[in-house]
């Protein structure tokens, strides 16, 4: 079955400060995207970061990068000098090549920002 | 500009009621999906069409019906639902169905929908 976990409901953090949001996911394929999409109020999911399973080097975007161990199937992301607009939901997602109906979804962290 | 613009944002209906949901795309994309997201659950794929052509129906009960008519636009019509299904309904597209580095899901906003 393919699973994506996201063991923690809710997170926060002060305004300024890094936050890692963790996520497991449990595939067979050996070739897939992984993804964090970001839900604000607005409900629009936005995409955060992407990564690719055949690539070692962890992706960055600005202020976003991740942790991605393979072996361990997992993919942290850590938001560093945290901003208010950055509270929201946040889903992890990997997408394998296989399908249709190839892009699974964790139930999300829902982040708080401290100001 | 979303890229992906749903409507309406909101929509209460009666269990009698049929009414449609409307999402549009302006990207270029070639396929289309439904989702319907449910709190404390993953999203749950609907349908997926590529090309205007429907290539999944994830199991899901017939009283929701969708329609591409083109590769820009995409209906999902709801007639007869249940309160079970009051949800967000979460439209998007991407640039194909593989999977590839160059073609993540694009989402709108989402309806949100009550059935009483």
């Amino acid at each position: 079955a393919q699973t994506v976990t996201q063991s923690q409901p809710e997170m926060s953090v002060q305004e300024a400060e890094t936050v890692t949001l963790s996520c497991t996911y449990d595939t067979s394929e050996s070739d897939y995207y992984l993804f964090w999409y970001k839900q604000p109020p607005s409900r629009q999911m936005i995409l955060v970061i992407r990564q690719e399973a055949y690539k070692q080097q962890n992706a960055t975007e600005n202020r976003f990068s991740v942790n991605f161990q393979k072996a361990a199937k997992s993919f942290s992301l850590k938001i560093s000098d945290s901003q208010l607009g950055d509270a929201a939901m946040y889903f992890c997602a990997y997408r394998i090549q296989t399908g249709a109906n190839n892009l699974f979804f964790g139930t999300g962290t829902r982040l708080t920002v401290i100001p | 500009e979303t890229g992906v613009t749903q409507t309406p944002r909101h929509l209460v209906m009666g269990m009698t009621n049929k009414k449609s949901l409307k999402c549009e795309q302006h990207l270029g994309h070639n396929a289309m999906y439904w989702y319907k997201q449910s709190a404390k659950k993953p999203l749950e794929l609907m349908f997926v069409y590529s090309l205007e052509e429907r290539v999944e129906n994830n199991s899901v009960p017939s009283r929701f019906s969708p329609e591409c008519p083109n590769s820009s636009h995409l209906f999902l019509h709801l007639h007869t639902l249940q309160p079970e299904d009051s949800a967000l309904y979460l439209c998007a597209s991407s640039l194909s169905l593989q999977a590839t580095y160059n073609s993540p899901l694009h989402f709108g906003n989402g309806t949100r929908l009550t059935v009483t």
